[in-house]
């Protein structure tokens, strides 16, 4: 069973231009989470979703990020008219469907680097 | 909000060494706790949980206690390994493992380096 996929590993970015961010959730898995990780810091709760819907989005920046899982493919996180301080690691995480247990299994992340 | 606080790193050791990662939090009501560990290059892995007060985790040699009275989850282990080598997460979740939509909330990470 392969384990949750993130493409791609590494992304550069210029200033002003677009990042979008892919995650495959494991095979059976409906929920996904995305986090975010500055340099030196620990991981920062964004955004929660389930299968077109987006449940919880209190920890996303106001402007220019996104994020959608659509009922086929994908959820991607989307970053418009990057800056330098978008600089991070991004990691993707899934969790099972109804019934439980919830226990979220992380992707590899995607490390942006905006020059 | 709810935070977790780990020691500062990073933490290198010998091998066979004992092993201490510090761990505090602050949370309204009665989290679950956890400990992830980063392989280089690799996504989080669950290290191991506990979802009560006076619960210990424990997985391949690694050990924590939920004290509720002093809001740790400090991580050891009894005899350290190369292959430990890894960055080491605390997190909490407000909501445990056992309700959908469970954020977790992380440490900043403590780096273990185990030389030979």
């Amino acid at each position: 069973n392969a384990g949750v996929m993130q493409n791609p590993r590494h992304l550069v970015r210029r200033r002003g231009q677009e990042a979008r961010l892919r995650c495959s959730p494991m095979k059976g898995h409906s929920h996904v989470y995305w986090y975010r990780q500055l340099p030196e810091e620990g991981l920062k709760f964004m955004v929660y979703l389930q299968k077109e819907n987006i449940i919880d989005e209190s920890g996303m920046p106001k402007e220019r990020f996104s994020a959608e899982f659509p009922k086929e493919g994908p959820s991607i996180l989307r970053i418009q008219q990057v800056v330098r301080g978008d600089s991070a690691a991004y990691f993707c995480a899934s969790s099972l469907n109804d019934g439980g247990p919830y226990e979220q299994y992380f992707g590899p992340g995607t490390r942006l680097t905006v020059t | 909000g709810d935070s977790v606080t780990q020691m500062e790193g990073p933490v290198t050791l010998s091998e066979e060494a004992f092993l201490t990662i510090n761990c505090t939090y602050t949370a309204t009501g009665y989290p679950s706790l956890f400990w992830y560990v980063q392989y280089p290059g690799e996504g989080l892995q669950l290290l191991l949980k506990a979802t009560k007060a006076d619960d210990k985790g424990s997985n391949k040699g690694f050990e924590a206690t939920y004290r509720k009275e002093t809001t740790s989850f400090h991580l050891e282990k009894g005899s350290v390994q190369v292959s430990d080598s890894a960055v080491y997460f605390c997190a909490l979740s407000e909501k445990g493992f056992e309700t959908s939509g469970s954020r977790l909330t992380f440490g900043e990470g403590t780096q273990l380096t185990v030389n030979p």
